[in-house]
């Protein structure tokens, strides 16, 4: 189990720019959920994927936000046209859909600063 | 609109002191209760959770947690801290037949030896 590992850690971009982030979740995962954590909150839910369908978008992820999981492997998720309040912590998780009791195993995030 | 309510935003305790922390959620269905922790630099992981059965769960580090329906809460218990307990420490709720954990809003742990 080598986790959930995130692309980069930081990303400080100047407002209008466009950023991708990566995700790799845990090979044998099912499911990749994104998270936004700001200063002082809980994960907030963006959205999931079981395999490569995404299945359910929050209604925090404006049009901006796009998310894939091309092959249901790793994910990406791009913000187009960033505002300084998209400046957050971006959580992935993954999660092995079918086992019973299976928890979500976050990765260290990537943390965008728009400027 | 489903939430969690995590009572105490920071907690400052000495070393050997006991803990708890409180967490309650707003769902009437049934649920599933996960508590996090994030150690600082760290990733979140799971420190215990509940699905069924006893509602007195054990976690790893010493951490133990009781559900009581009736009270739609789930608060987290350790009877001497350490300070390598140091950390943010997050409540999350999954209604059952919803795909997504719901958090609340943390609540940061200061031990000081």
């Amino acid at each position: 189990d080598t986790g959930v590992s995130q692309d980069p850690r930081h990303k400080i971009t100047k407002r209008g720019q466009n950023v991708t982030f990566r995700c790799d979740p845990i090979s044998e995962h099912n499911r990749l959920y994104w998270y936004r954590q700001t200063l002082g909150q809980g994960p907030e839910f963006l959205t999931y994927f079981q395999n490569e369908a995404q299945l359910e978008k929050s209604r925090l992820l404006s049009d901006r936000f796009s998310a894939e999981r091309p092959k249901g492997s790793f994910s990406t998720l791009e913000i187009q046209r960033t505002e300084q309040g998209d400046s957050a912590m971006y959580l992935c998780a993954s999660s092995a859909v079918g086992q019973s009791l299976s928890p979500l195993h976050f990765g260290n995030g990537t943390r965008l600063t728009v400027t | 609109a489903q939430s969690v309510s995590q009572h105490n935003h920071h907690v400052i305790l000495s070393e050997a002191a006991s803990l708890e922390l409180g967490c309650n959620y707003s769902y009437g269905g049934t649920v599933n209760l996960f508590w996090y922790v994030q150690y600082p630099g760290q990733h979140l992981q799971l420190l215990l959770k509940y699905f069924s059965g006893d509602p007195l769960v054990k976690g790893i580090k010493g951490f133990e947690a009781e559900f009581i329906k009736s009270k739609f809460s789930f608060n987290l218990r350790k009877p001497s801290v350490q300070w390598s307990d140091t950390a943010e420490y997050f409540c999350a709720v999954k209604p059952v037949g919803y795909n997504k954990l719901i958090f609340g809003a943390g609540t940061r742990l200061a031990v000081h030896p």
